[in-house]
């Protein structure tokens, strides 16, 4: 099977950088990707990494590390409308398999 | 193109009736996933459609769940009968063949409350 961890709760300040952590166990990989969520809203694709190291995206960067099976999520310049659920996902164990996502992380920005 | 679309928005239902979640993928798509999510939880995958075929329905809670793709747009999800702890957020996703693995377009989602 698989499944991730990600801290449950972070908060932070306007301007500030955070960093959202993601460990994950899934015997095949393909791929791990962050999706935001906002309160009564549906998850939205933020990013996607697939081999070792950082990718950016604006303020936003995901980095990861096959061997220690572990992401992270970086915001930087932290703006209130960041204030939101950050979930990591794997694919399942074989190519064709399901999303599979963590518990989700809400960052809470304030000013 | 409208995303994905889910219908209704909003479901207040008595415990025992059957229930009919609906969604409409993005054209072109050949993946579709159910998800239900609560606090609790999370969000838990219940079925997995890919080319119209069910693939994965293990995260189905039991038979009182059930899901169809008669076609390539258009998917229902039906619990019959409802039950209180069947309330929360159901969301339909597609995903297209070209597309990065682990990246889906996600409905807005139908909110069910089981009373």
């Amino acid at each position: 099977g698989q499944s991730l961890e990600q801290p449950s709760e972070v908060t932070a300040v306007e301007g500030a950088i955070v960093q959202i952590n993601c460990t994950y166990q899934t015997s095949g990989f393909y791929g791990l990707s962050w999706y935001q969520q906002h309160d009564g809203g549906a998850p939205t694709f933020l990013s996607y990494n697939a081999l070792d190291g950082l990718e950016e995206t604006g303020r936003f960067s995901s980095f990861l590390s096959r061997s220690d099976s572990y992401g992270y999520l970086l915001l930087q310049e932290l703006q209130m409308k960041d204030s939101a659920s950050y979930f990591c996902a794997v694919r399942g164990d074989q190519a064709g398999t399901a999303l599979i996502f963590g518990k989700g992380t809400t960052l809470s920005v304030s000013s | 193109d409208a995303g994905v679309i889910q219908s209704p928005r909003h479901e207040v239902t008595e415990m025992g009736q059957e229930v009919t979640l609906r969604c409409k993928p993005i054209s072109g798509h050949n993946s579709l996933f159910w998800y239900r999510q609560t606090m609790m939880r999370g969000l838990e995958l219940l079925i997995y459609f890919n080319n119209n075929v069910p693939i994965d329905d293990s995260g189905m809670p039991e038979d009182r769940f059930s899901a169809k793709m008669p076609n390539a747009s258009f998917s229902t999800l039906k619990i019959q009968p409802s039950e209180p702890r069947d309330s929360a957020v159901y969301f339909c996703a597609s995903r297209g063949a070209l597309m990065k693995y682990t990246e889906a377009f996600f409905g807005q989602g139908t909110r069910l409350t089981v009373v």
